[in-house]
């Protein structure tokens, strides 16, 4: 089963609206990260965060993680047609040593209609 | 700062042949990881390289190897490709490879035929 589980797969919105993507953990996550990626690109990326309750914004996105440390969520606000792509959680140590691992998320795909 | 960068972006073989990918890291980073993205397995680990030495390691068969060379560039190499082998291999860049950000290359598309 997926360490790492967002929701939804996949999100189609009109150009203007808000929308939250996902990340849950059954186990407690000690640095979750997200990147966002263009088909067939690589991965760009977003914001960390370590702490629980810890919340951090850049421009319309914010990302929160929750105080138990297993969920965190990224929301975006007014949505643009340049926020269509797929978003990536990750997390350190997951299961195991870090040096340089981290698990994903299966995505979220995003699509953004003008 | 020049970005992490990979070569080739893109590579057609066919099976059984290797396959060689060379991933140049951001100035001053020391660590590389390399993943694997497929369309049904999504994002995978590779390897950790730090210091010319592989620090992790995931689970994945030995035709998968890497290295890394003393300026922190890494190379990771397939042997006896199979069709399962086509994906997007992207490597990572960080200072230490501990609970750290990780900056992504644009990755190298391998179809394997």
């Amino acid at each position: 089963s997926q360490e790492l589980e967002q929701s939804p797969q996949s999100l189609i919105v009109q150009e203007g609206k808000n929308l939250t993507i996902n990340c849950t953990s059954s186990k407690t996550l000690y640095g979750l990260y997200w990147y966002k990626q263009k088909y067939g690109e690589g991965l760009i990326f977003l914001m960390m965060l370590q702490k629980g309750g810890e919340e951090k914004s850049h421009e319309k996105i914010t990302a929160k993680l929750d105080e138990k440390k297993q969920q965190s969520s990224l929301h975006i606000t007014a949505s643009q047609p340049s926020h269509a792509g797929i978003y990536l959680c990750g997390a350190d140590r997951v299961g195991g040593t870090s040096y340089g691992k981290l698990t994903f998320g299966q995505g979220t795909i995003l699509t953004v209609h003008p | 700062k020049a970005g992490v960068t990979q070569t080739p972006r893109y590579l057609i073989k066919t099976r059984g042949q290797q396959v060689t990918l060379s991933c140049s890291p951001i100035s001053g980073h020391r660590s590389v990881s390399w993943y694997q993205q497929t369309p049904g397995q999504g994002l995978q680990f590779l390897f950790e390289y730090f210091s010319e030495t592989q620090r992790n390691k995931g689970n994945f068969p030995g035709r998968f190897s890497g290295r890394q060379f003393s300026n922190s560039r890494s190379e990771m190499n397939v042997s006896t490709l199979e069709l399962g082998d086509s994906a997007l291999y992207l490597c990572a860049s960080g200072r230490s490879g501990g609970e750290e950000t990780q900056y992504f290359g644009p990755g190298t598309r391998l179809l394997v035929l």
